[in-house]
Formats: C-alpha cells, sequence, structure tokens
C-alpha cells in the first residue's frame, strides 16, 4: 500500500533558527496537505500542494511539491515559540490520503 | 457556528464493552473520517464515508464500525474485538470528494479503556 514518510521525527530549535520537515511518499499524489496540531489539539490546515514544482508561502512558512509529485517539504523561517506543534503531511494517492507519522518542532526560547 | 464537534472530550470504558465517539457536522461537508492517534504517531484511518449510507473501510477498521444515516453525523462505534482501543480518536470533515479539499477536525475524544 501506499507508505508515506516524513523526517525528522523531531527537531529541536533555538528560537529565530530554522526548521523544515520532508515528506516523500512511494506513490505519485495527486495532492499533497498540510496540517499543523499543537500539543493536545487537534490538526489544522495549513496548505493543498496539487501542481507540480508547486511553491507557495504563507508568511515565514515555504510549501514545496517536488517535480515528480511524490515528495514536499515545508519550511519555516527564523522560528518563533508559536511554531512549536506537530507538523503532518497527507498524501493523496488512488482516491484515500495517507498521513506522514509527523515531526514535533520544539523552539526554546 | 459551523463546525465539528465530537463528544465526549474524554471516555473512561471497561474492557469488554462497547462504546460509540459522536461525531456532528454543521458544514454541509459530503465526506467524513475517522482517524486514531497513538502517541507519537500520525493519524491513521479507520472509516471514511464521501456520501450519506455509504462508508469504506480504511487501513485499521478491525474491531470498529460505523454508521452514516445523516449527511451531518458519523459515528464510531469502538467494539470489544479491538485489541487495543486506548487511542485519541479524531474525526473530521471536507466539501466534495474525500480529501480533494482541506479537512476539518473536531476536538477528539481521548478514550481509555482499562
Amino acid at each position: 500500500g501506499q507508505q508515506v514518510m516524513q523526517i525528522p521525527q523531531y527537531q529541536h530549535v533555538q528560537e529565530g533558527e530554522d526548521f523544515t520537515t520532508y515528506c516523500n511518499s512511494s506513490t505519485t499524489l495527486s495532492n499533497i496537505q498540510w496540517y499543523k496540531q499543537r500539543p493536545g489539539g487537534h490538526p489544522v490546515f495549513l496548505i493543498q500542494l496539487v501542481k507540480s514544482g508547486e511553491v507557495k508561502k504563507q508568511k515565514r512558512l515555504t510549501f514545496q511539491f517536488g517535480e515528480a509529485k511524490k515528495n514536499s517539504s515545508l519550511h519555516i523561517t527564523a522560528t518563533q515559540t508559536t511554531d512549536v506543534g506537530t507538523y503532518f503531511c497527507a498524501g493523496l494517492n488512488a482516491g484515500k490520503s495517507t498521513f506522514g507519522d509527523g515531526t514535533t518542532l520544539t523552539v526554546k526560547p | 457556528d459551523g463546525g465539528i464537534t465530537q463528544s465526549p472530550k474524554y471516555l473512561f470504558r471497561k474492557e469488554g464493552q462497547n462504546v460509540t465517539l459522536s461525531c456532528e457536522q454543521n458544514l454541509n461537508h459530503d465526506a467524513m473520517y475517522w482517524y486514531r492517534q497513538d502517541p507519537g504517531q500520525g493519524l491513521r484511518l479507520i472509516y471514511y464515508s464521501q456520501i450519506v449510507n455509504d462508508f469504506q473501510k480504511g487501513d485499521i477498521a478491525e474491531g470498529y464500525s460505523v454508521s452514516r444515516e445523516k449527511k451531518e453525523s458519523f459515528p464510531l462505534t469502538v467494539t470489544s474485538a479491538q485489541k487495543n482501543p486506548t487511542a485519541f480518536y479524531l474525526c473530521a470533515s471536507s466539501y466534495g470528494q474525500g480529501w480533494v479539499t482541506e479537512a476539518f477536525f473536531g476536538q477528539g475524544t481521548r478514550l481509555t479503556v482499562v
């Protein structure tokens, strides 16, 4: 079945440092979605990428979808303490989406 | 307010008992989903429904059952056949066919079976 791998599992950064999480699929994806889950909370949608090579920005967050539509990344510039949480990707293939295991980001003030 | 509501937030049950988790949405979404989340892990799909009176098994459907008699409601029953039911359960919904638009998640139900 479809597998979506996400790395790293954990990332600890100093406030102000950059952060990147990577998502890799074993199959070509129709779309990829990114969600953020704060500690003790529920996942909240961040963005959806559909096109090959697509790049989208949301303030300090940059999302990329690979040319082959099998990988994606989320990059946060100059992290803040409000960025803490777990970031999940979810890739859609053959009518069903699979979540990665997430990257948990902690930020030291 | 529009949204998706799960109840209760915390639930305790004795081993061997069935338990039903509630999920209601007033977003007029066609697709609804149930996920299970274990500590340090991602979301695993239990069941999903793209239309009333129809639902499909996800990756870990064994020991669970659902119904979709109304568009707004998608209750999940955790049966005694589920070997390790203690987990955080998340319900979600989205507009249109499954996963082509953003999913809105409920607050989750934390089930503990003792």
